[in-house]
């Protein structure tokens, strides 16, 4: 069955970076675009870019270009989330999801990883 | 505050029918395709309708989804304790070139 399994909870100062993980399993990894999705504690849910794991391109939402950086190792089907300057409102739970290749997002992020717990304090 | 505007709560008892609505503009809902998403709580998101009314393998089909111009709805056609939940609309934005998702709508079965 499809699973996305992430990395565990992580705590970092400000200022520092991070780095999430996202195993894929199930499914052939290529075929599918990974997304990564946030949700700080008690909010909504935040998007903030995904990765075309067929050819490694991606489009992160503007508000954290220049800080994040998505990439996939198509050897070992794992993807994975670096954002950078860490500031304490980056505390959040990060999600990975699947997608499949679709005109305007039209197909939903089927599957979810579990999400992983950043922590951003002094 | 979010691109895609959701009231922050609807409630209803088991067995009636509840609505959750979700307002757009032109440049995502009015022209790209909403998809809404189940979040239990503790739990990761689910996707629930997909393509505005298209539902995943798996959900019931108690749970409907429409859309006219620029605004979409999420229908309960009879609540159950089980759904009481966050739920979250997206869409595609042709503006910001990326998914937004709604602000949330916390359903209270009484």
């Amino acid at each position: 069955q499809v699973r996305l399994l992430q990395s565990g909870a992580e705590v970092r100062k400000p200022g520092a970076s991070v780095k999430v993980s996202c195993k894929a399993s199930g499914y052939p990894f290529p075929n599918y675009i990974l997304t990564w999705v946030r949700q700080a504690p008690g909010q909504g849910l935040e998007w903030m870019g995904w990765i075309s794991v067929y050819n490694g391109n991606t489009n992160y939402e503007q508000n954290f270009r220049g800080r994040v950086t998505m990439t996939t190792d198509t050897f070992t089907t794992t993807a994975y989330l670096e954002l950078r300057s860490l500031r304490s409102d980056d505390t959040a739970v990060y999600y990975c999801a699947r997608s499949p290749y679709c005109s305007g997002a039209s197909c939903g992020f089927d599957y979810w990883g579990q999400g992983t717990l950043v922590t951003v304090s002094s | 505050q979010s691109v895609l505007i959701q009231p922050p709560s609807a409630s209803g008892t088991p067995g009636q029918r509840v609505t959750i609505s979700c307002s757009g503009s032109s440049s995502n809902i009015g022209g790209f395709s909403v998809n809404w998403y189940q979040q239990l709580p503790g739990s990761a998101p689910k996707l629930l309708i997909y393509n505005n009314n298209e539902r995943p393998s798996g959900v019931p089909d108690r749970f409907s989804g429409s859309k006219s111009g620029s605004s979409a709805s999420l229908a309960f056609s009879g609540l159950q304790s089980e759904d009481e939940a966050d739920y979250y609309c997206a869409a595609w934005d042709d503006s910001l070139n990326g998914v937004i998702f709604g602000g949330g709508t916390k359903l209270i079965v009484l």
